[in-house]
């Protein structure tokens, strides 16, 4: 069956470094991801797109990238902030079915 | 731009009564909608995709009688809990579908006594 996975379901960094987050799908070609980051009680905020035509993608400190060869998106988080904490997920359609992953809970120890 | 509302963000209720969730794209119109209810700690689940004009799809295992969706306009629609009981307490999310993909409304969090 289709399948998006996160595999971490929790990421501590410290402040400043890097974050990276692991998205991989199965048994599906995606036309595109998603990753959306949404805070404790609140709905999931989009943060970027990417096509499967596209390695990587950017906007601010914020990298996506895309390789259909592994099945997997990876998200960086750059010069991570404490204000970086939050649960980030991946998602990505396929006709009319919109997946999501578990998400990844990322926590940015100052 | 690509504002979605949702109406109530809580509410709580008792056993056996109804309650209506409305949600709503504020700056663009949507012809799909799509409500999901996410438990603590767990990803979102779709419930099911509402078509503006004609009958929501319902995912497997989403009892359309308890769930009933209405998607009267290009900006509306509205989810209502049916005889709701505890196990229906939840976090309901909808979304409308935008140029860039999906976007969420803020969430209505169902707490049935």
């Amino acid at each position: 069956s289709q399948k998006i996975e996160q595999n971490s379901e929790a990421l501590n960094i410290q402040e400043g470094k890097t974050a990276t987050l692991t998205c991989n799908y199965t048994n599906y070609s995606p036309a595109y991801l998603q990753w959306y980051r949404q805070d404790p009680g609140r709905g999931p905020v989009f943060l970027l797109l990417i096509r499967e035509n596209e390695k990587e993608k950017r906007k601010e400190r914020l990298k996506v990238t895309f390789d259909t060869t592994l099945k997997q998106s990876l998200f960086h988080i750059t010069a991570s902030q404490p204000a970086d904490s939050a649960t980030y997920l991946c998602a990505s359609n396929t006709g009319n079915q919109f997946y999501f992953g578990t998400g990844t809970s990322l926590t940015v120890i100052p | 731009g690509a504002v979605v509302s949702q109406h109530p963000s809580r509410v709580i209720c008792k056993s056996g009564t109804s309650v209506k969730i409305e949600c709503r794209s504020l700056d663009f119109q949507a012809t799909t909608m799509f409500w999901y209810r996410q438990f603590p700690k767990q990803s979102l689940m779709l419930m099911a995709t509402s078509n503006e004009g004609s009958k929501a799809t319902y995912e497997q295992g989403v009892e359309k009688d308890k769930f009933l969706i209405n998607h009267a306009s290009l900006t509306l629609s509205t989810l209502t809990v049916t005889s709701a009981h505890p196990e229906d307490s939840s976090f309901y999310i909808c979304s409308a579908e935008g140029q860039l993909g999906q976007y969420f409304g803020p969430g209505t969090r169902l707490t049935v006594l």
